[in-house]
């Protein structure tokens, strides 16, 4: 079975510095993908930036970057220059390949500080 | 290009009732698949469907039921509504290169 942790409830970060939110993941399945989304208090999930398991290259779109480390399963999403838009839910998930069974982390909610 | 569409947004039922929610994809995405939301339990997938088929399901009841036409819109049922069904209800539709894109949801609550 596929399993996302996220250790951090909670973060702060200050406008205009970048943010690293923890995710690791288990998984036996040699092919699988790595997400990240974005959960305003409207409630809409806005997908920031996917990852496949063999994809070699870290992904990045925009300000986000997703920090690859496979041998460690992990996958944390990195912000930089954070903005006060930025105060969100951000959930961390994984499914297996040609598969849209996404299977969520808890979450962590970040909040930007001006 | 428009984005994924749920309706209703909103909408208030009371127990034992049935409720059906709908879904248009992303033009051109066969695949959609259907997560309900509460603050107990998190994200917990449903079902997801590719070209009419259901491909995956996930450990809810029978109450719980989908389908995708030929259009790829989908429609999914909830019978016999309980308290415990109140959540947030998302729609996500899949593109070929593997990025799932979700709709705003569909808040349903059960009086």
């Amino acid at each position: 079975a596929q399993k996302i942790t996220q250790t951090q409830p909670g973060m702060f970060v200050q406008e205009k510095e970048a943010v690293t939110l923890d995710c690791t993941y288990d998984t036996s399945d040699q092919s699988y993908g790595l997400f990240w989304y974005k959960q305003p208090s409207s409630g809409e999930m806005i997908f920031l930036i996917y990852q496949g398991s063999y994809d070699e290259q870290n992904a990045t779109e925009g300000r986000y970057s997703l920090n690859f480390q496979k041998a460690r399963k992990s996958a944390n999403l990195v912000i930089s220059a954070s903005q006060l838009g930025d105060s969100a839910m951000y959930f961390c998930a994984i499914s297996r390949d040609s598969s849209y069974k996404l299977i969520f982390g808890s979450g962590t909610r970040l909040l930007v500080r001006p | 290009k428009a984005g994924v569409t749920q309706t209703p947004r909103y909408l208030i039922k009371t127990r034992g009732q049935q409720v059906t929610l709908s879904c248009s994809p992303i033009s051109g995405h066969r695949s959609v698949s259907w997560y309900q939301q509460t603050p107990g339990q998190g994200l917990q997938f449903l079902f997801e469907y590719f070209s009419e088929t259901q491909r995956n399901k996930g450990n809810f009841p029978g109450r719980f039921s989908g389908r995708q036409f030929s259009n790829s819109r989908s429609e999914m049922n909830v019978s016999t509504l309980e308290l415990g069904d109140s959540a947030l209800y998302l729609c996500a539709s899949g593109s070929n290169t593997g990025e799932l894109f979700f709709g705003e949801g569909s808040r349903l609550t059960v009086l």
